[in-house]
Order: C-alpha cells, then structure tokens, then sequence
C-alpha cells in the first residue's frame, strides 16, 4: 500500500532563510507526487506536481520540489522563506491508473519568525 | 481557472441529524471524491465516485455515509446520522484522468 512519511512535524525558520521539507513515499512504482499548503482553516492549495519528465518542478510562490527516485523522496524547497509561508504544507501521492486516490502525509507545520 | 465548489462552508449540527454536504465539480472532470480532516490530523479519502457508481471507499465510509451524483452537475455526501467524532473538515475532489482539484471544504461542527 502506498504511504508517505513526513518526518518533521513542525518546522521553524527566520524570514529570508531557505526551507527544505522532507517527504518520503512508499509506491511499487513511479508515483504522481504532489505538495499542498493549508493556511488555518482554509482549504487545500496545489503547489506543484510531479508527473515525469525533469526532476526538478517548480511551483507556485517561489517554491520547488525534486524528485529522487533512488531516496524515494519529493522534497520541497524554498531558497528564501517568506512570512506568508507560515502554514502547514502536505506532501501526497497518487497512484497511476482508475481512480486512484491520494494519500497525504500527516503535514509539517511550517513557522517563520520575523 | 474552474474551481470545485463546496456549500456550505460551515454547517453545525445536533449529534443525531443527517446532513448533506454539497459540492460541484469541475464540468468536465471523470473522478469525484471525498476526504475528510480531523482537526490537527492529516487528510484521509472517503470515497472515490466514478461513472456513477462508488469505485472505492475506506474504512471511515461506513453505512451511515453516501454519496450521490443527482443531476450531472453536483455530487453530495450525506451523513444520515452524525455523531460528534464525524466534526471534520470534509474536502471534496474532482480530476480529469490525472491531476487533482480541491474544493476550499466543509467544517462540520457536530455538536
């Protein structure tokens, strides 16, 4: 079964300072992998997204991901972190074919201090 | 760019009630969902809804849960008789073949 692991849970960073958030999968295959950032109470926002092709996507806000097959991993950067980024952000896969659904990871809550 | 609506935003409910979540998808969209969040806690799927017809559905969807597809345009969750642990924000999803859009949810408050 698919599974994603979000190992930090919560994260603090200066404004101006560069982010990593880390996410690791579990997938027989290539995955379509995908971020999400949830302000509080708000809904779900599409980052970015990995189909194939080029490893590194970028996104939306200044905000890339790259793809390591051999780690399993979709970590997300940013080079310079803003005080609007501060929100909880969701790596999710999505398995190929039918109706496949998405499963999520638990999220890493992302605080920026000024 | 379409966007998935969701009616209402916030719904309270006394413990025991049904209530109908309601969403419209993405016109030209193939797959429908449903996902729900637990205050603090991560997104779950509920339901996968394709060709008129439930294609997939966890654990958590149990016989007080459905979904329906009543006009080609909204797709609905009802929950026949809430209990407090279904307070939740409820996500509904729609995609073409690959590639989700969200809705901006439901909070269910069931009090």
């Amino acid at each position: 079964a698919q599974s994603v692991t979000q190992p930090d849970i919560h994260i603090t960073v200066s404004e101006g300072a560069s982010l990593e958030l880390r996410c690791n999968y579990s997938y027989g295959a290539t995955p379509y992998l995908f971020w999400y950032v949830q302000s509080p109470g708000q809904g779900l926002q599409l980052l970015l997204k990995y189909f194939s092709g080029d490893t590194l996507v970028q996104g939306i806000k200044g905000f890339e991901a790259e793809f390591k097959r051999s780690q399993s991993s979709f970590n997300l950067r940013k080079p310079s972190v803003h005080w609007s980024d501060a929100a909880e952000y969701f790596c999710a896969v999505e398995g190929q074919g039918g109706s496949e659904k998405l499963v999520f990871g638990k999220g890493t809550k992302l605080t920026v201090n000024p | 760019e379409p966007e998935v609506t969701q009616t209402p935003s916030h719904q309270v409910t006394q413990m025991g009630q049904e209530v109908i979540l309601r969403c419209v998808p993405i016109s030209n969209h193939l797959y429908f969902y449903w996902y729900r969040q637990i205050l603090g806690q991560k997104v779950e799927f509920l339901v996968s809804f394709y060709n008129n017809e439930i294609s997939e559905k966890s654990e958590i969807f149990d016989d007080q849960f459905s979904v329906e597809r009543p006009d080609g345009s909204n797709f609905t969750l009802k929950i026949r008789s809430t209990k407090l642990e279904d307070s939740a924000m409820y996500f509904c999803a729609s995609r073409p073949r690959v590639g989700y859009t969200f809705g901006s949810g439901t909070r269910l408050t069931v009090v």
